[in-house]
């Protein structure tokens, strides 16, 4: 399997465009996560899906943030407009329901807003 | 009481010696354990993982010792290499959400 595939691996843009992340979680997988790090934050959950739909997006900052998972192999993270405090790497993670409670996480997309 | 508190944030040790990194919670509820390991430029990956049922799981040079009357967990890591080097978060959950430490980064010295 070729894990978790996100793109663009890196993204820079200018403050105020749009940015689209995007994922393809693990065939079969049933809950597709995506975490945000930066040193002052480390590690955080914005918003996760169970069989596309989405189930807590407490995490995410404010309403710029959006998550879509139209079907079971892609999601993506959108920010509009995107601000330089948003700058950060940007984590997919997916697991199976069943058989085990690991997540599998992508490369990450890093994110800089000018 | 969501919270996993991990320590320390950062720690150099010699090469061959003991790597010790901690953490505590306060959810009685959480079920499972695991330890990720994040090297720069890469997505964390699961290192080790524990069950409260037990005290103690060793996979190689890697531990993960367990106090659940205490409530915290620690990893060990036994003769420590550079290519041990890299950041460790711990996590705890009791569903699909894990709850996450604020990592280690761990440095050894050759």
């Amino acid at each position: 399997d070729a894990g978790v595939i996100q793109s663009p691996r890196h993204e820079v843009t200018e403050m105020g465009q749009e940015v689209t992340l995007r994922c393809k979680p693990i065939s079969g997988h049933d809950y597709l996560f995506w975490y945000r790090q930066t040193m002052m934050r480390g590690l955080e959950l914005l918003i996760y899906f169970n069989n596309n739909v989405p189930i807590d997006d407490s995490g995410m900052p404010e309403d710029r943030f959006s998550a879509k998972m139209p079907n079971a192999s892609f999601s993506t993270l959108k920010i509009q407009p995107s601000e330089p405090r948003d700058s950060a790497v940007y984590f997919c993670a997916s697991r199976k329901r069943e058989g085990g409670n690991e997540q599998f996480f992508g490369p990450g997309t890093r994110l800089t807003v000018l | 009481q969501q919270q996993v508190k991990q320590s320390p944030q950062s720690l150099i040790v010699q090469k061959g010696g003991i790597s010790i990194i901690n953490c505590a919670y306060e959810n009685t509820a959480f079920d499972y354990f695991p330890w990720y390991q994040q090297f720069p430029g890469k997505g964390p990956a699961l290192l080790i993982a524990i069950r409260p049922d037990v005290s103690e799981k060793k996979e190689g040079r890697f531990t993960i010792s367990f106090n659940k009357s205490a409530k915290q967990f620690s990893l060990h890591i036994m003769d420590s290499q550079p290519g041990d080097s890299a950041t460790y978060f711990c996590a705890a959950t009791s569903n699909y959400q894990l709850i996450w430490g604020a990592g280690t980064k761990l440095i050894i010295k050759p």
